[in-house]
């Protein structure tokens, strides 16, 4: 079946850096595709998204590539801080949400 | 606005207890979710209402009900709980299901069956 994935499991980042988080999907029927932030003991809460008619969109300190071709997604967070440790979903959409199983993301200082 | 509240936050049930997790949502939200997160896994859909009156299953219904109370509840109730549900449930809403769709996350009720 389709499913959506994450490359890596633990992400350490020294504080000040960038984070690249990547997420690979396989449905290419998505058309709307996601990243949730999950601190510790608290339900997920909604990053960016994208739809798939754009390969890029920017936010606050965030930005979602998005390549079509080999089915890849990516966070990137500029200047790491200490609040930004958490999980990172990465989500796909046609109908509905299908969640990856996350990256945790530690911040060295 | 409370946004999406879970009620209760943490329970322990022995194998075949029932119990019922409640959820809310003061957002005018059509659409609303169930979901479990266990450790390595993303979060898997149990059931959803798209609306008021229908309810539809997920991704792993078994064990599971659900009523959709009105436009701001939503519960999810174990018949006869088992170990294998132990887990963290979140209850998520929306404006409505389809695409770009983002979803709003209670904080979650954490789930143990002995």
């Amino acid at each position: 079946g389709e499913s959506v994935g994450l490359h890596l499991p633990t992400l350490s980042v020294q504080e000040g850096d960038n984070s690249i988080i990547n997420c690979a999907y396989s449905n290419s029927a998505s058309d709307y595709f996601i990243w949730y932030k999950q601190e510790s003991g608290k339900g997920p809460q909604f990053i960016i998204d994208i739809r798939s008619n754009m390969d890029k969109r920017q936010g606050q300190r965030v930005t979602v590539l998005l390549n079509k071709t080999v089915k890849h997604l990516s966070l990137q967070i500029a200047a790491t801080q200490p609040g930004d440790s958490a999980v990172y979903f990465c989500a796909e959409s046609d109908d509905k949400i299908i969640f990856g199983k996350g990256t945790r993301l530690h911040i060295l200082p | 606005n409370a946004g999406v509240t879970q009620t209760p936050k943490f329970q322990v049930l022995k194998t075949g207890q029932s119990m019922t997790l409640q959820c809310a949502q003061d957002m005018n939200h059509n659409s609303m979710y169930w979901y479990r997160q266990d450790p390595g896994m993303g979060l898997r859909l149990i059931y959803y209402s798209a609306s008021e009156g229908t309810t539809d299953k997920g991704e792993v219904p078994n064990g599971y009900n659900v009523s959709r109370l009105n436009k701001r509840e939503f519960s999810l109730r174990l018949e006869s709980a088992a170990p294998s549900q132990t887990s963290v449930y979140f209850c998520a809403s929306s404006p409505q299901t389809g695409v770009h769709n983002e979803q709003f996350f209670g904080p979650g009720t954490r789930l143990t069956v002995l």
